[in-house]
């Protein structure tokens, strides 16, 4: 069936530093992918997504490119800030249910 | 709009006993689901809905009901709470014709 793997965290990064979250997914058809975030203790928000191969979602300074050749959508940012801290899941569509991984707790410091 | 919400936001009961967990949209969405978080594992689909009068399980629904009787409200109800479902619980909705799901604030709840 389909399923997401993400890079497990936590991740602790210094302020303006670069940010990578890998995410691989396992999946038939071409489902949408997804990067949802989540800010202490609030419910998750979309970041962004991307529909179809080739695909790049961007927002707030965080891009993914949706890659069928290497089934990923790994998430960047080129420079953090504190305000970025936060757990960050990664999901496809699929059917009538989302998939998600297991999320990744990034903390940025000062 | 208010979009989701959910209540309450935190809730503790002893095994066995029962309880329900609101959720509402105003946004006329007609696919509603139930999630719910532990850690490492990401989210788990429990129920959802995709109108009013139609419900299925998702992946784990052992345990709880639902039922959608407006468009507007998806209760989530536990008959007889074990410890296992010690979670937190998101309510989504989405328009029919798009795959993003809008998500709730979420209940934080404790089964002693």
């Amino acid at each position: 069936g389909n399923s997401v793997t993400q890079m497990e965290g936590p991740v602790t990064l210094s302020e303006e530093a670069f940010l990578t979250i890998n995410c691989t997914y396992t999946a038939t058809g071409y489902p949408s992918l997804f990067w949802y975030v989540q800010y202490p203790g609030e419910g998750l928000q979309l970041l962004l997504k991307a529909t179809k191969a080739d695909d790049k979602g961007s927002n707030k300074g965080f891009e993914a490119t949706y890659r069928k050749e290497t089934t990923s959508f790994h998430l960047e940012k080129g420079s953090v800030q504190v305000s970025d801290s936060a757990v960050y899941f990664c999901a496809l569509s699929s059917e009538v249910n989302m998939r998600f991984g297991a999320g990744t707790r990034l903390t940025v410091k000062p | 709009n208010a979009g989701v919400t959910q209540t309450p936001k935190f809730q503790v009961l002893k095994t066995g006993q029962s309880m329900t967990l609101q959720c509402a949209q105003d946004m006329n969405h007609e696919y509603m689901s139930w999630y719910r978080q532990d850690p490492g594992m990401g989210l788990r689909l429990i129920h959802y809905s995709v109108g009013a009068g139609i419900t299925d399980q998702g992946e784990v629904p052992n345990g709880y009901n639902v039922s959608r009787s407006t468009t507007e409200d998806f209760p989530l109800r536990l008959l007889s709470a074990a410890p296992s479902q010690t979670s937190v619980y998101f309510c989504a909705s989405k328009p029919g014709s798009t795959d993003t799901q809008y998500f709730g604030p979420g209940t934080r709840l404790t089964v002693l």
